[in-house]
């Protein structure tokens, strides 16, 4: 089956306690991305990949980090939380083949930093 | 700066109605218009997607009008059924660009009443 898994599903953490939201897609995508969504704000991207070794700022980047080590992965790191990252993050992937693409999406991390 | 407006926030409609929900860009070089569906505790999935070259796309009960001269494209689900109950955005791309981020508008809730 076709799927992006994000890893965990809920997570509740203190202030400044470096913590990974893992993410993989098993469709040998190229792109990949991080959303956050927050009410009343929609989805906003925080960081993007259109391939190993290849990633750049999204949005909203400040306070997280990413890697691309492995085509399939495409974690999100935030080295010192704060209250504020408190939010629902999406991962999503897509592939660049095709003109017109549609995104996939993960089920979502809930992350609450205290 | 918002760059795709998204209205109304919520919407309740009784079942068999006819839901209709709002977005309009400012970027010209948006030139693929999806539209995602999320059910609570899900990702955001890929509903319907139409590219500026047509005025309107049409799957089942739902439908996408598309005016490039308004900047404007609207979703309508016909016969809204509960099952339908869930968030809705609109987004826009750049095809081929750099960065194949989706734009989001801030969402809909749509409550469909049995």
């Amino acid at each position: 089956e076709a799927q992006v898994t994000q890893n965990p599903r809920y997570l509740i953490t203190v202030t400044g306690k470096k913590l990974t939201v893992t993410c993989s897609q098993n469709m040998n995508h190229e792109y990949m991305s991080w959303y956050r969504q927050d009410p009343g704000l929609g989805l906003r991207q925080i960081y993007y990949s259109m391939n190993v070794e290849v990633t750049d700022k999204g949005d909203v980047p400040e306070g997280y980090k990413v890697s691309r080590k492995e085509k399939r992965n495409f974690p999100l790191i935030l080295e010192s939380p704060s209250p504020n990252q408190t939010s629902l993050y999406f991962c999503a992937s897509s592939s660049i083949r095709s003109y017109y693409t549609e995104a996939f999406f993960g089920q979502g991390t809930r992350l609450t930093v205290v | 700066q918002q760059q795709v407006k998204q209205s109304p926030q919520s919407l309740i409609v009784q079942k068999g109605g006819i839901s209709i929900i709002n977005c309009a860009y400012e970027n010209t070089a948006f030139d693929y218009f999806p539209w995602y569906q999320q059910f609570p505790g899900k990702g955001p999935a890929l509903l319907i997607a139409i590219r500026p070259d047509v005025s309107e796309k049409k799957e089942g009960r739902f439908t996408i009008s598309f005016n490039k001269s308004a900047k404007q494209f609207s979703l309508h689900i016909m016969d809204s059924q509960p099952g339908d109950s869930a968030t809705y955005f609109c987004a826009a791309s750049i095809s081929g660009g750099s960065n194949y981020k989706l734009t989001f508008g801030k969402g809909t809730l749509l409550t469909v009443n049995p």
